[in-house]
């Protein structure tokens, strides 16, 4: 069965702290998608990154980073020199390919993420 | 492009009345998903249509509720009757196959 593991629940930090959220993911299939998504106060969820299984390359942009590893399943997300602006709840969550088209995600609990000036 | 529509943003209704949320997915979409969210069980899959045809709605909590696509740019969910314990945020994502989704700003529903 799929499942998406984000062990902490809350993270407070001051600002310019860097901070990493762990995800960690449990899938039989051999090719999924792995996704982050940030949820602001204001409560609209945005799309942040997708990584598909087969490319383990870590990705930059900008202050985010994010570590794949097949190994110990695992999809990291790092901020580097948070900022207040970066408060919100993050969602890490995998894809269930179904055949060749659609999919449904599946969803970690979510990580509330606490900068402080 | 507007992005996924969703109305109303903000629903209070009393026990016992029909609640119909609203979602219009972005246009060229095929696919559309209705999430609920709660503090207590975070982001639930309620149901998702492929080219306006429902595959799965097995997240769907009971009878009460029930999801319409009736064409590729409109899908309702609707409570009825809701209860106290359908207060959530309920969100409607739509994407091309194989593509991002892409989520509308949500319904806060209140059941009071």
């Amino acid at each position: 069965a799929q499942k998406v593991t984000q062990a902490q629940t809350e993270i407070s930090v001051v600002e310019k702290e860097d901070v990493t959220l762990d995800c960690v993911y449990e899938t039989r299939d051999t090719t999924y998608y792995l996704f982050w998504y940030k949820q602001p106060p204001s409560g609209e969820l945005v799309f942040l990154i997708r990584r598909n299984s087969f490319d383990e390359q870590n990705e930059i942009s900008g202050r985010y980073s994010w570590n794949f590893q097949k190994s110990t399943s695992s999809f990291n997300f790092t901020i580097t020199a948070s900022q207040v602006v970066d408060s919100a709840v993050y969602f890490c969550a995998l894809s269930d390919l179904e055949g060749d088209s659609n999919y449904q995600l599946i969803w970690g609990a979510g990580t509330k993420l606490i900068i402080k000036p | 492009d507007a992005g996924v529509i969703q109305s109303p943003r903000h629903e209070v209704t009393e026990m016992g009345q029909e609640v119909t949320l609203r979602c219009k997915p972005i246009s060229g979409h095929n696919s559309l998903f209705w999430y609920r969210q709660t503090m207590m069980r975070g982001l639930e899959l309620l149901i998702y249509f492929n080219n306006n045809v429902p595959i799965d709605d097995s997240g769907m909590p009971e009878d009460r509720f029930s999801a319409k696509m009736p064409n590729a740019s409109f899908s309702t969910l609707k409570i009825q009757p809701s209860e106290p314990r359908d207060s959530a945020v309920y969100f409607c994502a739509s994407t091309r196959t194989g593509g991002l989704a892409f989520f509308g700003q949500g319904t806060r529903l209140t059941v009071v």
